[in-house]
């Protein structure tokens, strides 16, 4: 696609549901990260891809947070047995490849635990 | 490790004046970028201009220029002739070239949130 697509926009939760964030990056782009942004603050690295590999996961707060890109494309967040202190913006970003290719943002998905 | 620190929440400015958005670093590294993005209340990040630690040159994007201090760990932006679509969150961020194990994650500052006055 042209852009970074996150889904869903928005999604509620209620505290210890499991949940699911997709982000659908640009064709061919083989970088992915996903960055976890509470409110009014910046946005905080989780983990990042080089195709389907997850070569660092060092920022996932905790082993509820699982995140997978199995082809290489696509990938998925999961936040399992969520808790309120996971209400945040969940980013995702996605680039060419390393060195100086800049990164392009979805417009994340706002989760509310409750 | 590294940390960005941006030291202003709130900023205002009157449309078509200048402002100037404050941000500081550390880091022991000599190779490295830096990136002001632009948050709009749609939430996507916007790259507004960016600067390789290795030019000296200051980068400039039309009417957004940057002072890079490489002694000081300073990194300053400039917006003139502001404009209501200004009005954002803005947000200095570092990163490392990407390879010897270095993943090119972004190490963001808290932001500064830009007032555009009519």
């Amino acid at each position: 696609g042209a852009g970074v697509s996150q889904s869903p926009r928005y999604k509620v939760a209620k505290r210890g549901q499991d949940v699911a964030l997709r982000c659908d990056p640009i064709s061919g782009h083989v970088s992915l990260f996903w960055y976890q942004q509470a409110l009014g603050q910046g946005p905080e690295f989780l983990t990042y891809f080089q195709n389907e590999a997850q070569l660092d996961k060092s920022g996932l707060p905790s082993d509820r947070f699982f995140a997978e890109r199995p082809e290489g494309s696509v990938s998925t967040l999961k936040i399992q047995r969520t808790q309120q202190e996971d209400s945040a913006v969940y980013l995702c970003a996605s680039s060419l490849g390393g060195g100086g290719y800049g990164y392009t943002f979805g417009s994340g998905t706002r989760l509310t635990v409750v | 490790a590294q940390t960005v620190t941006q030291s202003q929440p709130e900023m205002s400015v009157q449309e078509a004046e200048t402002v100037t958005l404050s941000c500081t670093y550390d880091t022991s590294e000599s190779d490295y970028y830096l990136f002001w993005y632009k948050q709009p209340p749609s939430r996507q990040m916007i790259l507004v201009i960016r600067q390789e630690a290795y030019k000296q040159q200051n980068a400039t994007e039309n009417r957004f220029s940057v002072n890079f201090q490489k002694a000081a760990k300073s990194f300053s932006l400039k917006i003139s002739d502001s404009q209501l679509g200004d009005a954002a969150m803005y947000f200095c961020a570092y990163r490392l070239p990407h390879g010897s194990g270095n993943t090119g994650k972004l190490i963001f500052g808290q932001g500064t949130t830009l007032q555009v006055k009519p």
